[in-house]
């Protein structure tokens, strides 16, 4: 089955670190640039970071510049997100998405959520 | 960064009435490969966006086909010619052309 389940989200405090990650399966994972996109609670959608199909080319918000890292591990099919330094406004639901050669997203996961709070 | 405009917020339509979401960009979205990297994402309660265009007007695998797009430089749209219950969520419009990725705000349809 083709599909993305992300996990690691968990409950953690202002400034602490967390690591998500997004197992790929029924897909080749390596051909494809590979996203992560927030949404807070109640809120739309964000877009967070990107790493390209060879782990060579990374993008990040202005948002998270410098205190998130994303990247792969083409071996395991799977994707991650190095969360340091998180702040209350990090609270979100974290999802991984799949992205085509259009940049447009055509597979996402369920989501992890991710809260930040004392 | 390019902002992403929907209208309206909240769009309640009659079961099987049509429903139009629009999406303004505040710069053009053609980018220098010809290209306009714009799609249009349905998010159901509950549930993951799912894609239901790309490229304006161009409908993904298995998306009904009373879902069409169209626009072109920075006015977009999204129609669904017939509202069906399965159609209620929030839509999102995305543009792809310049970094970082934005979304437009997101357009409810609900049933009256």
């Amino acid at each position: 089955e083709v599909q993305l389940v992300e996990s690691g989200g968990v409950v953690v405090q202002p400034g602490g670190s967390l690591r998500l990650s997004c197992a790929a399966s029924g897909f080749t994972f390596d051909d494809y640039t590979m996203h992560w996109v927030r949404q807070a609670p109640g809120k739309g959608l964000e877009w967070v970071s990107l790493i390209s199909w060879d782990g060579g080319s990374t993008y990040y918000a202005d948002s998270v510049k410098g205190r998130f890292t994303i990247s792969r591990d083409n071996s395991k099919n799977s994707l991650y997100l190095q969360m340091n330094s998180l702040r209350t406004e990090d609270t979100a639901l974290y999802y991984c998405a799949k992205a085509t050669t259009g940049w447009y997203f055509d597979l996402w996961g369920r989501g992890t959520l991710v809260t930040v709070s004392s | 960064d390019i902002v992403m405009t929907q209208t309206p917020l909240s769009s309640p339509v009659t079961l099987g009435q049509p429903a139009s979401i629009s999406c303004r960009s505040s710069q053009s979205l053609v980018h220098s490969d010809g290209n306009t990297y714009l799609s249009w994402l349905q998010q159901r309660p509950g549930q993951p966006p799912r894609l239901l265009i790309y490229k304006i007007s161009n409908r993904f695998s298995g998306v009904p086909d009373r879902f069409s797009g169209s626009g072109a430089g920075t006015d977009f749209t999204l129609k669904i010619s017939r509202v069906e219950a399965e159609d209620v969520g929030v839509y999102y419009c995305m543009q792809a052309t310049q970094f970082p990725l934005t979304f437009g705000g997101g357009t409810k349809v609900e049933i009256k």
